[in-house]
């Protein structure tokens, strides 16, 4: 799987989009961004994924460039609940049982404050 | 969306005793059911790869004898940490994978079990 490079920590306003951006240089053509968010003590929940549209759900946006080497993870009205650790994952989105086998780098730490 | 339920949240166990960890699928079947470690201020790291009616398989430096993995339905995996020692004490998360044909895109985690050795 593609390495991921993000940065260690972001602050944010209440109220504010947070934006969030993730380096993926090497993604190959079959590579998945992922998108997952971990609160502190809890088990990771997903956010979004995406391979090369825009993408958005009722939690975020996904923001790939057209080369796909990076990318941004759009939080559009960031609450206090929002802060925790958010990790950006690259794989195949094969199936077999090496599917979920989810490499988490060290994700970037969002705090949002009011 | 799908549930993935863990429990204990957290036990607390003597150094030398086992410990068992279960992680069910609530609204799905899954074939495939992953267990990671996470130390304090540290990442997720996957240690085993559960499936369904077959043995596990370990992650390089995991070993299978200490972390007992058992997957024996659709909608359950254990995890059994053998013999606890102080230095086995961490966060364990389970994840689960939908059986393929019913939107496999994504893992569904558990709340995690925070175990303290003493």
């Amino acid at each position: 799987d593609a390495k991921t490079t993000q940065p260690t920590s972001m602050d944010c306003a209440e109220g504010r989009a947070a934006n969030l951006p993730c380096n993926h240089s090497t993604i190959s053509g079959n590579e998945y961004v992922y998108w997952y968010r971990q609160i502190h003590s809890q088990g990771p929940q997903y956010i979004i994924h995406g391979l090369k549209n825009n993408e958005t759900n009722e939690m975020a946006s996904l923001i790939i460039t057209e080369d796909r080497k990076s990318s941004t993870l759009i939080l559009p009205h960031a609450t206090l609940r929002d802060t925790a650790v958010y990790y950006c994952i690259v794989r195949v989105n094969a199936g077999g049982t090496s599917y979920g086998k989810l490499t988490f780098g060290q994700g970037t730490i969002l705090t949002v404050h009011p | 969306g799908a549930v993935v339920s863990q429990h204990p949240s957290w036990v607390i166990c003597k150094s030398g005793t086992s410990v068992k960890i279960e992680c069910r699928s609530l609204d799905f079947q899954a074939t495939t059911m992953f267990w990671y470690r996470q130390f304090p201020k540290q990442s997720l790291m996957l240690m085993a790869t559960s499936n369904e009616g077959s043995k596990a398989t370990y992650e390089q430096g995991v070993e299978k004898d200490k972390f007992l993995i058992n997957h024996a339905s659709l909608t359950l995996s254990t995890l059994t940490v053998t013999s606890a020692h102080p230095e086995d004490s961490s966060f364990y998360i389970c994840s689960a994978r939908r059986t393929p044909g019913q939107g496999a895109e994504k893992l569904f985690f558990g709340s995690g079990t925070q175990l303290s050795v003493l």
